[in-house]
């Protein structure tokens, strides 16, 4: 099924350092969301963009919704021990009604 | 308000058997939609429904797989006849009117042996 390209799959940092995530389509998104996912628990919503362009932050983390509405990209600025965990995109194409298409995950560890 | 709660969280089931899932959304979500995830990959729409109308359904959603939403609150997933390629963890989601941001429950994950 369709899917996104989440990249990079993995981020190894240290305690501190900001990071960077992107999330690409080949379809143009109605909506873009991004989730945390902890081990065996389900994904908790971070942030929600809805128009290209738009620029959304939650305490240290930032969210933005790619003009070409094909990307969004996500910062978290000073990582701390708490960031720990899989980040997910995922969007809503203009013909994909409710559902979600998510990206594979980007895994991040924290080097304290 | 409390969020979407899943039961059971974990299910181990021989190869054969039929497993049931229940979720129940965030009071009033009128939207609630299922999601499969196996190990390493991100969730899979699976279905969806709207009050107690199921109005898509993946391609992944076999013969094998039904869902219910009878009274437009709960919804139960029902596997049948499972297979060793079940495993996963099926998660459930809630949304409410016109808004898509989706709150999701801690999940159920099923091991077929």
């Amino acid at each position: 099924g369709q899917q996104l390209n989440q990249s990079p799959q993995s981020m190894f940092i240290q305690e501190g350092e900001d990071v960077s995530m992107n999330c690409t389509s080949s379809s143009i998104f109605n909506t873009w969301l991004w989730y945390k996912q902890d081990p065996g628990e389900g994904p908790v919503l971070l942030i929600a963009l809805y128009k290209a362009g738009e620029l959304t932050s939650n305490g240290r983390l930032t969210a933005q919704f790619g003009i070409t509405r094909k990307d969004s990209f996500l910062n978290i600025s000073a990582s701390i021990p708490s960031d720990v965990g899989i980040y997910f995109c995922a969007g809503r194409d203009v013909q994909g009604a409710q559902k979600l298409v998510f990206g594979q995950g980007t895994r991040l560890t924290i080097n304290p | 308000d409390t969020g979407v709660s899943q039961d059971p969280r974990h299910k181990i089931t021989k190869r054969g058997q039929n497993v049931t899932f229940r979720c129940d959304p965030i009071s009033e979500h009128n939207r609630l939609y299922w999601y499969r995830q196996t190990l390493g990959q991100g969730p899979e729409f699976l279905t969806y429904f709207q009050n107690e109308a199921q109005l898509e359904k993946s391609r992944l959603l076999s013969d094998r797989f039904s869902a219910e939403r009878p009274k437009g609150s709960f919804s139960t997933l029902e596997i049948q006849r499972t297979e060793q390629g079940d495993s996963a963890m099926y998660l459930c989601a809630s949304s409410v009117g016109t808004n898509y941001e989706q709150y999701f429950g801690p999940g159920t994950r099923l091991t077929v042996t």
